[in-house]
């Protein structure tokens, strides 16, 4: 069982306001990513990281940003949320030095819901 | 077009029943291959890496065909414990980095 953590669960929140989705993993991997993904939709990458200082933006424009000040952490952070960020946001870890390198561990990820 | 293309279903089937799924990918540089599979309103979890040889665990049994840029995902003897979303992932080079690419899933419902 993979030990990687978002919370909250669900929001639902007013437009303008700035909200910050938390992820937390505890099997010390260096590598990690946050996707975005409508129901019935494919996954989008938005940002990665793949250690502490190192942030990425993914395939996918987002308005929102990311910080990896510690390995286990990486917060991801809307300045002033729109109707159009609804979406589900999951967060995920992968071990670059595991027998399977590309296996990517997701969190139960956050439903979030702009009003 | 989309990098990964699936069928997005849904497949239903009566248990016991052999079904199959097929996944075409654009970028012939891809280099590594998976199943994920996703139940409603869940993370993905991974069900099964892909080699060229193909390979089987259990009731599973994945294909690669990088000719025809083609993946295929065989379940047989269906459990009501299968529906679920199969999602075809591929590899992508860019930036310096290996990206997973994930397709839209195709939706499994197996019946009693």
């Amino acid at each position: 069982e993979a030990d990687i953590y978002q919370t909250p669960r669900y929001l639902v929140i007013g437009t303008g306001k700035k909200i910050t989705l938390e992820c937390s993993q505890t099997m010390g991997h260096d590598k990690m990513y946050w996707y975005q993904q409508d129901p019935g939709m494919e996954l989008h990458l938005i940002h990665y990281s793949y250690g502490v200082n190192s942030t990425e933006k993914g395939d996918l424009s987002s308005e929102s940003t990311v910080s990896r000040i510690r390995t286990e952490h990486f917060p991801l952070t809307l300045e002033s949320a729109r109707p159009s960020h609804t979406s589900q946001y999951l967060c995920a870890s992968s071990d670059p030095t595991g027998v399977s390198s590309y296996e990517q561990y997701f969190g139960p990820g956050t439903r979030l819901t702009v009003t | 077009r989309k990098e990964v293309e699936q069928d997005p279903g849904p497949f239903n089937v009566p248990e016991g029943a052999t079904v199959a799924f097929n996944c075409t990918y654009s970028n012939s540089a891809s280099q590594s291959f998976f199943w994920y599979r996703q139940d409603c309103r869940k993370e993905p979890k991974l069900l099964m890496s892909v080699y060229s040889s193909g390979n089987e665990d259990g009731r599973f049994t994945a294909q690669l065909n990088r000719a025809s840029q083609y993946i295929s995902l065989l379940i047989r003897d269906s459990k009501l414990s299968d529906s679920a979303t199969y999602l075809c992932v591929v590899t992508k080079f860019s930036g310096g980095y290996n990206k997973l690419i994930f397709g839209a899933g195709t939706r499994l419902a197996v019946h009693p």
